[in-house]
């Protein structure tokens, strides 16, 4: 059974500083692995996707690796802003021709003004 | 290119009642994925659907079913509601395979009472 950690739970930064989210899981087997985001009482946005096959994904400020070995993904934003204050969840997807999306917990970011 | 949507966005019931949430997928998309997320238990998988068949289910009671129209549309129901079944309901869709992007609705908060 697919398990997802994410560490830390919170984290409280001063906007302007470059920060790592991180994500574990216990089965190698899979397809992808998304990062999300969730304001307050709302649904996910999609950020990154990347592919097994894949190290790293780029958006604009956020850069995400996978290292399917050893089972870890990082989400990394730099100059962080208020804006970005909110809760990062991330997903892996795996289950073969069962496949869904299993979540960690979420990291509840807050950058301070 | 309109997103997932979903209907109602609130809805209150009490308990053994039964409620039904609709989700509307973006257009071409014919895989509709149904996640129930809660305080305690973060975001669980409930069941998937594909070209009107469910391709997966989750570890949910019997309560919670769901079915897919033709036109990808989806819908969920619950009968018998329990004051656990309040949660924050997201209906993911993607295109075809695994290898594809999830993108979520803005979900549907059931309140239970």
């Amino acid at each position: 059974k697919q398990e997802v950690t994410q560490i830390p739970a919170a984290l409280s930064v001063p906007e302007g500083e470059n920060l790592v989210l991180n994500c574990s899981f216990t089965d190698s087997a899979i397809y992808n692995l998304q990062w999300f985001r969730q304001d307050p009482g709302k649904g996910l946005t999609s950020l990154l996707l990347i592919q097994s096959s894949q190290r790293e994904q780029t958006s604009g400020r956020l850069n995400a690796s996978l290292d399917k070995s050893s089972g870890r993904s990082t989400l990394y934003i730099a100059a962080s802003q208020p804006g970005d204050s909110a809760t990062y969840l991330c997903a892996v997807g795996s289950g073969g021709s069962n496949y869904k999306l299993t979540f960690g917990k979420g990291t509840l970011l807050t950058v301070n003004p | 290119k309109a997103g997932v949507t979903q209907t109602p966005r609130y809805l209150i019931k009490t308990r053994g009642q039964q409620v039904t949430l609709s989700c509307s997928p973006i257009s071409g998309h014919r895989s509709v994925s149904w996640y129930q997320q809660t305080p305690g238990q973060g975001l669980q998988f409930l069941f998937e659907y594909f070209s009107e068949t469910q391709r997966n289910k989750g570890n949910f009671p019997g309560r919670f079913s769901g079915r897919q129209f033709s036109n990808s549309r989806s819908e969920m129901n619950v009968s018998t509601l329990e004051l656990g079944d309040s949660a924050l309901y997201l209906c993911a869709s993607r295109f075809r395979d695994p290898y594809n992007e999830q993108f979520f609705g803005p979900g549907t908060r059931l309140t239970v009472l």
